[in-house]
């Protein structure tokens, strides 16, 4: 079955410091998403991302976020300037049109600001 | 925009028993509700979902009800096993929209 896959699964950097989270969308999949799961607390939107560019955001999604999908198949998020804050579960969805079938997460990273 | 509650947000049970989870939406546009498992440090799981023209929908020992009048739906377990354990999100989603997630609840199957 397709999947979604996220690099790394684990990240530690230094608070300030610039992170980028990878992520392979399954092929055929058109709408790409990131959401933030901070730990023990809800998943929560970030941003939606379609015809190289972005469709959504959310009011976490400022200007220390960024996303790109630099080749065909990578879509990646960007945080500049880590804070402790950041710390939380990272995970990428796609999905193969605007509709809801097809929705899949990806496995996540877990991004750890120190 | 869409917000989504979620009761009760910690649930213990006796296994065998059967657990209960409600959640209720206030953008009466939504029209798409599933029901997601997560187990400590995974992504979540897709148990079932349920459409807004279908008023029950059942899967093995799950089983969904929605009531789109009062803006509310049920995740029910029944026969609950220890691997049951772990926290369920409900959510819900409008075409052309993004899913807003429930806070979670953390359900605990006692052997």
């Amino acid at each position: 079955e397709p999947e979604v896959t996220q690099t790394p699964s684990h990240q530690v950097t230094q608070m300030g410091q610039e992170v980028i989270l990878r992520c392979v969308p399954i092929s055929n999949h058109l709408y790409f998403y990131w959401y933030r799961q901070i730990l023990g607390q809800k998943v929560e939107f970030l941003v939606s991302f379609y015809n190289n560019e972005i469709s959504e955001k959310s009011e976490i999604f400022d200007d220390q976020f960024s996303v790109e999908r630099p080749d065909g198949s990578n879509f990646t998020l960007k945080i500049r300037s880590t804070k402790l804050e950041d710390s939380a579960m990272y995970f990428c969805a796609s999905n193969p049109g605007q509709g809801v079938g097809g929705y899949t997460f990806g496995s996540g990273t877990r991004l750890t600001v120190v | 925009g869409e917000n989504v509650e979620q009761h009760p947000s910690t649930l213990s049970v006796q296994e065998g028993d059967s657990a209960v989870i409600k959640c209720t939406y206030s953008d009466s546009a939504s029209n798409y509700f599933p029901w997601y498992k997560q187990e400590l440090g995974k992504r979540p799981q897709l148990i079932i979902d349920i459409r807004s023209n279908v008023g029950e929908k059942k899967d093995q020992r799950i089983a969904v009800t929605l009531n789109k009048t009062a803006k509310h739906f049920s995740l029910h377990i029944t026969e609950t096993q220890p691997e049951d354990s772990a926290v369920y999100f409900c959510a819900a989603w409008n075409y052309g929209q993004n899913f807003v997630f429930g806070p979670g609840t953390r359900l605990s199957v006692l052997p």
